[in-house]
């Protein structure tokens, strides 16, 4: 499979735990980008990488949240001291141009 | 920031019926506009896009219009088939990043 992929697909986690998730965008896609997206919603934009620069934050990435892409292939997000308000399907998107992106299946997180 | 509203919110058809989603939005500086179909549990998957210097593009069954001048465009779907039953979600680009619709459920009836 060539597509986006992101890991786990789900996570059940407590109140105060720290969670980690991992995204690998298309081979050769420069742009990789987060969303959120809640029951209801469309996806919410959350941050954006150009290579391994983070380019853009989103006002809904809170303290808790960190995005990196160390070498400008695969990009972690961790939510660090999650909150039940951050349960939700956080996806993970990858483009090679300026705008064609391409989603990911999303992680599913439940905080109880 | 960006607003992008869809309308209407549900729409069920027949099927062979044509459905017809729009899409608004705000900045009159955005140049890119896609659709996502979205499936239950599935990832959005994009169908089709549009750039500004273009006023309609068509594949297959799958059409969008853009109105640059009053700010919307439309998907159209046509022969609508079972497997068409979906969540349907419009975007805009601008500023590194898509502002998504809340969606439109399109609901085809055999």
């Amino acid at each position: 499979d060539t597509g986006v992929s992101q890991d786990p697909r789900h996570k059940i986690t407590k109140r105060g735990q720290n969670v980690t998730f991992r995204c690998d965008p298309i081979s050769e896609h420069n742009r990789l980008y987060w969303y959120r997206q809640t029951l209801g919603q469309g996806p919410e934009f959350l941050t954006y990488f150009q290579n391994e620069a983070q380019l853009e934050k989103s006002r809904l990435l809170s303290d808790r949240f960190s995005a990196e892409r160390p070498k400008g292939s695969f990009s972690t997000l961790e939510i660090q001291r999650t909150e039940q308000g951050d349960s939700a399907m956080y996806l993970c998107a990858s483009s090679a141009e300026l705008y064609e992106q391409y989603f990911g299946p999303g992680t599913r997180l439940t905080v109880t | 920031g960006e607003n992008v509203e869809q309308h209407p919110s549900t729409l069920s058809v027949q099927e062979g019926d044509s459905a017809v989603i729009k899409c608004t939005y705000s900045d009159s500086a955005s140049n890119y506009f896609p659709w996502y179909k979205q499936e239950l549990g599935k990832r959005p998957q994009l169908i089709i896009d549009i750039r500004s210097n273009v006023g309609e593009k068509k594949d297959q069954r799958i059409a969008v219009t853009l109105n640059k001048t009053a700010k919307h465009f439309s998907l159209h779907i046509t022969e609508t088939q079972p497997e068409d039953s979906a969540v349907y979600f419009c975007a805009v680009y601008g500023n590194n990043r898509l502002a998504f619709g809340k969606g439109n459920q399109v609901v085809v009836i055999p």
